[in-house]
């Protein structure tokens, strides 16, 4: 079974402090990750993937994450945080299967910035 | 170009009545999923189709529930003898094809069901 934990519900950040947001995943096999945010009363929109190859993954709006195959883990970072990354995160994981193909997402870590 | 759209956008019924919720996919994803998003909660699979293999239905909760796709674009997902708890915004996506699984999917707005 695969699944995948956002140990932190909120995460409150100041508007141009650095923004990370936490992932850590179980799978057996090799994971394909995900990071798609939310906006209220919006549908999930996709921000990055790792598949392979280089650890660290750039996406849209300038955030960027590093997979950590010892640790596990896929955090989410932003250099300079804006207002407007304030949404509801949420990191995925998938493994290859002949039979399917469904993510499997965490719990969401809600993100505030403060102007 | 177009995404992927959900009808209707909100949708309030009462206990024990069916329900239909629709998801026109982008043109040329072969992959279609469904999602559920409870308040407060994360989001549950439900059920994936590609083309025209049998759907993946481990995630439907009841036998209540159910998703047919028709000529492998339009997906209605049913509900029948709504309960309380089927409250929740039920989210599709889309995909392109393919068994590595790597395709990022894209997701509808969702539809927001409330059972009274």
């Amino acid at each position: 079974a695969q699944s995948v934990a956002q140990p932190e519900d909120q995460v409150n950040v100041a508007e141009g402090n650095p923004l990370t947001v936490k992932c850590t995943y179980s799978v057996s096999g090799n994971p394909y990750l995900f990071w798609y945010v939310q906006y209220p009363n919006r549908g999930l929109q996709f921000l990055l993937k790792y598949i392979t190859g280089d650890n660290l993954v750039k996406g849209s709006y300038g955030f960027e994450a590093e997979f950590n195959k010892s640790q596990t883990s896929f955090h989410l970072k932003k250099p300079s945080a804006l207002v407007s990354d304030s949404a509801l995160y949420f990191c995925a994981v998938r493994v290859f299967k002949a039979a399917g193909n469904k993510l499997t997402f965490g719990g969401g870590t809600r993100v505030l910035v403060k102007p | 170009g177009a995404g992927v759209s959900q009808s209707p956008s909100n949708k309030v019924t009462e206990k024990g009545k069916d329900v239909e919720l629709r998801c026109d996919p982008i043109s040329g994803h072969t992959a279609l999923y469904w999602y559920r998003q409870s308040l407060g909660q994360g989001l549950e699979f439900l059920i994936y189709f590609q083309g025209n293999s049998a759907p993946d239905k481990s995630g439907l909760p009841s036998d209540r529930f159910s998703a047919e796709r028709t000529g492998g674009s339009v997906s209605t997902l049913t509900i029948q003898r709504t309960q309380q708890e089927d409250s929740a915004v039920y989210l599709c996506a889309s995909s392109l094809a393919g068994q590595g699984g790597y395709n990022e999917q894209f997701f509808g707005p969702g539809t927001r069901l409330t059972v009274l």
